[in-house]
């Protein structure tokens, strides 16, 4: 079946660490987003990729790196640098004039 | 660069009754799709409707129907015949011919029995 994967469903992440988030989709989409979502709040901008090798920042990239090597897979990594990164992750990918299709989110706590 | 706004943050609604969530947004572009987004606890993303620009026509989906007006840059979504399971936050997005998707802050909708 068509469709965007996140993984993992749930992460922990120790203090100075970085972590990496998975995103696979073969929908043969061209763009794909990374959003964070706060409890209660909307969705957030981190970063977007319209095209393979290339990508740009949103509104909250800082303490974020992505990359885009293959059109299927778009991992965001949050590095040490992000201060308050306990949230949920949600990835999507869109064709052209077209919706976006989600992933089922990932959940990172800081512990 | 393209903004949505969804000025209500929290709505309730009698359960079999009738709301509508408002959206408004700003482009330049004559060419774009709108979309309303449902998000239940489970924090699924689910699209309930869409529309085209370039469509005078309403969009409807079985309880769910859009009120577009392109001069206004408005697109209302109304729930008919609430149900509890239209509890949900609910996001207006907004993606352009440069296929850039630009969300709302959302708005939560309560469905009381």
């Amino acid at each position: 079946d068509g469709g965007i994967t996140q993984s993992p469903k749930y992460l922990f992440r120790k203090e100075g660490q970085n972590v990496t988030l998975s995103c696979e989709q073969n929908l043969n989409h061209d763009a794909m987003y990374w959003y964070r979502q706060d409890p209660g709040q909307g969705l957030r901008l981190i970063y977007y990729s319209q095209i393979v090798n290339d990508f740009q920042k949103g509104d909250i990239a800082e303490g974020y790196s992505v990359s885009r090597e293959k059109k299927e897979s778009f991992p965001l990594t949050v590095t040490s640098a992000q201060k308050n990164p306990t949230a949920f992750y949600l990835c999507a990918s869109s064709g052209y004039w077209a919706e976006a299709f989600f992933g089922q989110g990932t959940r990172l706590t800081v512990v | 660069a393209q903004t949505v706004t969804q000025s209500q943050p929290e709505m309730s609604v009698q359960e079999a009754e009738t709301v509508t969530l408002s959206c408004t947004y700003d482009t330049s572009e004559n060419n774009y799709y709108l979309f309303w987004y449902k998000q239940p606890p489970s924090r699924q993303m689910i699209l309930v409707i869409r529309q085209e620009a370039y469509k005078q026509q309403n969009a409807t989906e079985n309880r769910f129907s859009v009120n577009f007006q392109k001069a206004a840059k408005s697109f209302s979504l109304k729930i008919s015949d609430s149900q509890l399971g239209d509890t949900a936050m609910y996001f207006c997005a907004f993606n352009n011919a440069g296929n850039m998707l630009t969300f709302g802050g959302g708005t939560r909708l309560m469905v009381k029995p």
